[in-house]
Parts: C-alpha cells; structure tokens; sequence
C-alpha cells in the first residue's frame, strides 16, 4: 500500500535551518510529484511547493522563495524539504503530500502523517 | 492571485445534509478538490475532479462545481463526519486552498 512516511519531530533556534524527510514505498517514486504544505496551530493548509521526484525540478510558493529547498534521493525513494533562517511563525506541522494526475487534473491522494516543526529560542 | 472562499464554520444536525461552499472566480471551470481532516490527523481527500469519491469515502458524500461554487454535501451526516474540510482547486500551476470549514454534528 502507497505510504508517506515522514522524519520526526524538530526544535530550533531562530536562524536555523530544518530539513524535513517524506519517505514513499508502495508504488514508483519517480512516477508522482510531491507536494510540502504546512499548517500552523489552528490555522489552514498552507502549499509551499512541489518536486518532480523525476527530473528533481522543484516550483516554489512565491512566499518561500529564497528559503525553501526541495530535493530527493531517488535511490532511497525519499523526498526532502528544507526551509532556512527559520522564524517563530513558520512553527508548524508540514506534510508532503503524493500528487496524483489525470489528464491535466490534480489531487493530493496520499499525504504523510506530518511534522512538527518548532521555532523556539 | 486566485483566492478561495469558505464559511468558517457549518453546523448540522445528526442525520441531517451539511453542504459547504467554495468560493472563488470562474471556480466551475477548474476542478475542485475537498479534504477532511481530523484533529491531528493529516487531511484525506474525500473528493476530486469536483464529484469523484476515491475508494473507501462512504456514498454520503457528493460534489459538484459550477459557475463560481463548489458544493460539499454530506447526506445522512454521521458523527465520525465531524471535522475541518477544505477545498482545493489549481490556477495558473498552482494549488490553492480555500480557508477551511469547521463542521459541527450537534
């Protein structure tokens, strides 16, 4: 069965930077786009970007731009998100999410159980 | 940018239909997508391609999308239904969400 497994909870500084894991079994990696979304304590759904786990080209939210890095190991079958000079309100849990395609239709079909980030000094 | 409209918050007796609305310009001529989510959970889509129910979302809940709305409704709503559910729909190679409906089962 298709599943998103995601790294573990984080705590950092002000500054920093937080690399978050999505790892993907159940079906071919390369073959599906993958999605961060990020969602703050009682706040929406947040999209931050997406990578083709493919080609490894990522396309930002205009708002991350400059400090978010998505990558992937496509031998490991693991897609990465990495945001810097992180600040208090980018606190939250983020998701990857699988990126299902259908003849230029798009949903977000499987997503991971989340991770918490949290920007504390 | 393309911007998404949800009432906050739909209460619904047990039983009862609970529809939810999204909002945003020429909606009906994208394809709509709805998330429930849980608290703590992850969102799990309950419907997309505006009325397509992926496999294991019971038969209570539809979809449809036209004009500048898109309907999720909930027939016979249960309990368990109780939760946030948002809509997505994509514009210019991006996804949007709309803000999030909280439905109540009193």
């Amino acid at each position: 069965q298709v599943q998103l497994v995601q790294s573990g909870a984080e705590v950092k500084k002000p500054g920093a930077s937080v690399k978050v894991s999505c790892k993907a079994s159940g079906y071919t990696f390369s073959s599906f786009d993958i999605h961060w979304v990020r969602q703050a304590a009682g706040q929406g759904l947040e999209w931050m970007g997406w990578m083709n786990p493919n080609s490894g080209n990522p396309a930002y939210a205009k708002k991350f731009q400059g400090r978010v890095t998505m990558t992937r190991n496509t031998s490991i079958g693991t897609a990465y998100m990495e945001l810097s000079s992180l600040r208090y309100d980018d606190t939250a849990v983020y998701y990857c999410a699988r990126d299902y395609y259908d003849l230029g239709r798009r949903h977000s079909d499987y997503w991971g159980q989340g991770t918490l980030v949290t920007v504390s000094s | 940018s393309y911007d998404l409209t949800q009432p906050p918050s739909v209460s619904v007796s047990p039983g009862q239909t609970a529809s939810i609305a999204c909002s945003g310009d020429d909606l009906g001529r994208k394809y709509a997508s709805w998330y429930q989510q849980k608290p703590g959970q992850s969102p799990v889509v309950v419907m997309y391609q505006n009325s397509k129910r992926p496999s294991g979302i019971p038969e209570r809940f539809s979809g449809s999308n036209s004009g500048n709305t898109a309907t999720l409704t909930i027939s016979g709503t249960q309990a368990m239904d109780e939760a946030d559910y948002y809509c997505q729909a994509w514009d210019s190679s991006i996804p949007i969400f709309g803000g999030g409906t909280k439905v109540t089962v009193l």
